[in-house]
């Protein structure tokens, strides 16, 4: 069974950093693109950052650029998305999702449940 | 402000059919067949409904459909029913720097 596990979410101050990871299996993680893709409550998605199977492609949201950092290990079969310089703006539910091919352009066909990251003094 | 523009919400009655836009630009929609379709129910995991414009993924439901024309990609659903009722998004590639962008998603109610 393909299934993605999130974890690290928390409550922070803002400015402070948190590192979210994703624990892949059940497919090959290493022919696939993955994604970071939260949501605000009562907000609708919003994509945060992409990389290629090969780390060779990263794109960002121009929201979090300069300060969230996506990166993987294949050997681990984990997803990572370092965030740091927090804002109160980046309260939401953070998903890991698959790429449907290896690099990024392509659609997102496997979802974790989300990992929650509350920002606030 | 998202970067692909859907209705906010749309309805109809069971059995009917209803379709849903997103609009974009040329450097996004019009300009690659990378439009995805995400069905997302409260308290769910978004799944994945359609991919590079037309394709179904397998498991999902014939009923649903898609299509482009220009800026504009579109999601149709037939012969609607109850479990529909959910919030959908599109998503595609966009030449930005950003290289991916949703839309601001659509609530269906089912009548």
């Amino acid at each position: 069974e393909v299934q993605l596990v999130e974890s690290g979410g928390d409550l922070v101050q803002p400015g402070r950093s948190l590192r979210l990871s994703c624990a892949a299996s059940g497919f090959n993680f290493d022919d696939y693109a993955m994604h970071w893709v939260r949501q605000a409550p009562g907000k609708g998605l919003e994509w945060v950052s992409g990389i290629s199977w090969n780390s060779g492609s990263i794109g960002y949201a121009d929201s979090v650029k300069g300060r969230f950092t996506i990166s993987r290990d294949n050997a681990k079969n984990s997803l990572y998305l370092q965030m740091n310089s927090l804002r109160a703006e980046d309260t939401a539910l953070y998903y890991c999702a698959k790429g449907l091919r290896g690099v990024i352009p392509y659609g997102m066909d496997v979802w974790g449940q989300g990992t929650t990251v509350t920002v606030s003094s | 402000q998202s970067a692909l523009t859907q209705p906010a919400s749309v309805s109809g009655s069971p059995g009917q059919s209803i379709t849903i836009s997103c609009t974009g630009t040329s450097s996004d929609v019009g300009g690659y067949n990378y439009v995805s379709w995400y069905q997302q129910h409260p308290g769910k995991a978004p799944k994945f409904m359609i991919y590079e414009v037309s394709n179904r993924p397998s498991g999902v439901s014939n009923r649903f459909s898609g299509s482009k024309s220009g800026n504009t990609a579109s999601l149709t659903i037939s012969g609607l029913q109850a479990e529909d009722e959910a919030d959908y998004y599109c998503s595609t590639h966009t030449s930005s720097s950003t290289l991916v962008v949703f839309g601001g998603g659509t609530k269906l109610t089912v009548l």
